[in-house]
């Protein structure tokens, strides 16, 4: 089955910085790359999402890029905030017709002011 | 984003007895929704999927006697854990599928068993 690795598992920034977080799938057949973000005790929101169609996509501060060939995806926040400080979580799909999500193992980014 | 809640979303429980879990999707119909596991500072693990009108389908490892799960309406599934014991303390977490293909999560319920 499908197997999601996520780097780094903790990342410390500085505020004004750029925060890379990077996943690695196995499944080629992967088309859907959701990004989450969980703040403690509470539920994973989606931030951003990829299909497997485009290379890019990008929201404000938030972009996430998509690299087929070497089955990885990227999360790249700029200008990084304090209110960025969370778990972040990559996942992916290999089944469209009930979005059945594998999660990567989270990264905890620390924004210090 | 579509709404999903989920109730209750703390709850404690003598070792024994059975907790039910409510998922609801507020402003959407859901076929389908998700039951996930999460233990702290660790990833969401997939329990099983639930399909409204059919048998849940459960992940490897999962015990079906033990977790039973209920899709009897586009709006609802539940999670019962049965007879719980206090390795079955954690955060449960479900989640809705829109038409769109989007993913949206309740807000996670704390199952402590003492």
């Amino acid at each position: 089955g499908e197997n999601v690795e996520q780097h780094p598992s903790t990342l410390s920034v500085q505020e004004g910085d750029s925060a890379v977080i990077k996943c690695t799938y196995s499944d080629s057949a992967s088309n859907y790359f959701p990004w989450y973000k969980q703040e403690l005790g509470k539920r994973p929101q989606l931030i951003i999402d990829i299909r497997s169609n485009v290379g890019e996509k990008k929201d404000q501060r938030i972009a996430v890029t998509l690299n087929k060939t070497a089955k990885h995806f990227s999360l790249h926040i700029t200008e990084t905030q304090p209110e960025d400080s969370a778990v972040y979580f990559c996942a992916a799909s290999t089944d469209t017709g009930f979005q059945k999500l594998v999660f990567g193992t989270g990264t905890r980014l620390l924004v210090s002011p | 984003g579509a709404v999903v809640s989920q109730h209750p979303s703390r709850v404690i429980c003598k070792s024994g007895t059975s907790v039910k879990i409510e998922c609801r999707s507020l402003d959407f119909q859901a076929t389908t929704m998700f039951w996930y596991r999460q233990f702290p500072k660790k990833s969401l693990m997939l329990m099983a999927t639930s399909n409204e009108g059919s048998k849940a389908t459960y992940e490897q490892g999962v015990e079906k006697d033990k977790f039973l799960i209920n899709h009897a309406s586009l709006t609802l599934s539940t999670l019962t854990v049965t007879s719980a014991h206090p390795e079955d303390s954690s955060f449960y977490i479900c989640s809705a599928r829109t038409e769109a293909g989007e993913l949206f999560f309740g807000e996670g319920s704390r199952l402590t068993v003492l």
